[in-house]
């Protein structure tokens, strides 16, 4: 079974700087695809950005960004130019790609603060 | 464009009693998930349906049930509740063949059993 784990539970950057959050993630698959959810006081998960693992190109959305190292099997978000908005609780998601998949593993979360 | 419906938004059931909970994927989306969330924790896969067919089976208590209809919405039904049901429950849709998406999540049901 794969298992996801993010180390720092809580992280805070300072408004309109770069902040990353790590995710490390346990395999044997050879194809599966990454992603970073994004969970604010809501409670709506909102998907951030996604990798495939076939890709060596890292994905980049904007502002979020990530440096997926697929020999470490390391997957880290970088959020450069920090708003207040993007202050919220990030997942870090594991999905397989063969034929039966479907469901994704989830980290245990970061909880990301903005200072102003 | 149109998100991936959840009903009721909030529910409060006593213990022993059924819920159901509704979801209404993204049109076109053929694969319904659902998690749940407790406080402070990440989401736990519950149960997915692929075309109207199970597909996957998660940590689901015997006390739960689902099922994906014609339409493709789903239904979480919950019955002798307990005081530790109490979570976020989510509902998420995505295209089968296309796993490289992400899910679409709904707003969730936060359901709380007194």
């Amino acid at each position: 079974a794969q298992t996801v784990t993010q180390s720092q539970p809580e992280m805070s950057v300072q408004e309109a700087e770069t902040v990353t959050l790590s995710c490390t993630y346990d395999t044997s698959e050879s194809d599966y695809y990454l992603f970073w959810y994004k969970q604010p006081p809501s409670r709506q998960m909102i998907l951030v950005i996604r990798q495939e693992a076939y890709k060596q190109q890292n994905a980049t959305e904007n502002r979020f960004s990530v440096n997926f190292q697929k020999a470490a099997k390391s997957f880290s978000l970088k959020i450069s130019d920090s708003q207040l908005g993007d202050a919220a609780m990030y997942f870090c998601a594991y999905r397989s790609a063969g034929t039966n998949a479907g469901k994704s593993t989830f980290g245990d979360g970061t909880t990301l603060t903005v200072k102003p | 464009a149109a998100g991936v419906i959840q009903s009721p938004r909030h529910l409060i059931k006593e213990k022993r009693e059924t819920a159901t909970l509704k979801c209404y994927p993204i049109p076109r989306h053929d694969t319904v998930y659902w998690y749940q969330q407790g406080p402070g924790q990440d989401p736990q896969f519950l149960i997915s349906f692929y075309e109207k067919m199970q597909s996957d089976k998660g940590s689901i208590p015997d006390r739960f049930s689902a099922q994906q209809f014609s339409d493709y919405h789903s239904e979480l039904n919950m019955s002798s509740l307990e005081l530790g049901d109490s979570a976020l429950y989510f509902c998420a849709s995505s295209f089968r063949q296309g796993q490289g998406y992400g899910y679409t999540f709904g707003s969730g049901t936060r359901l709380t059993v007194v």
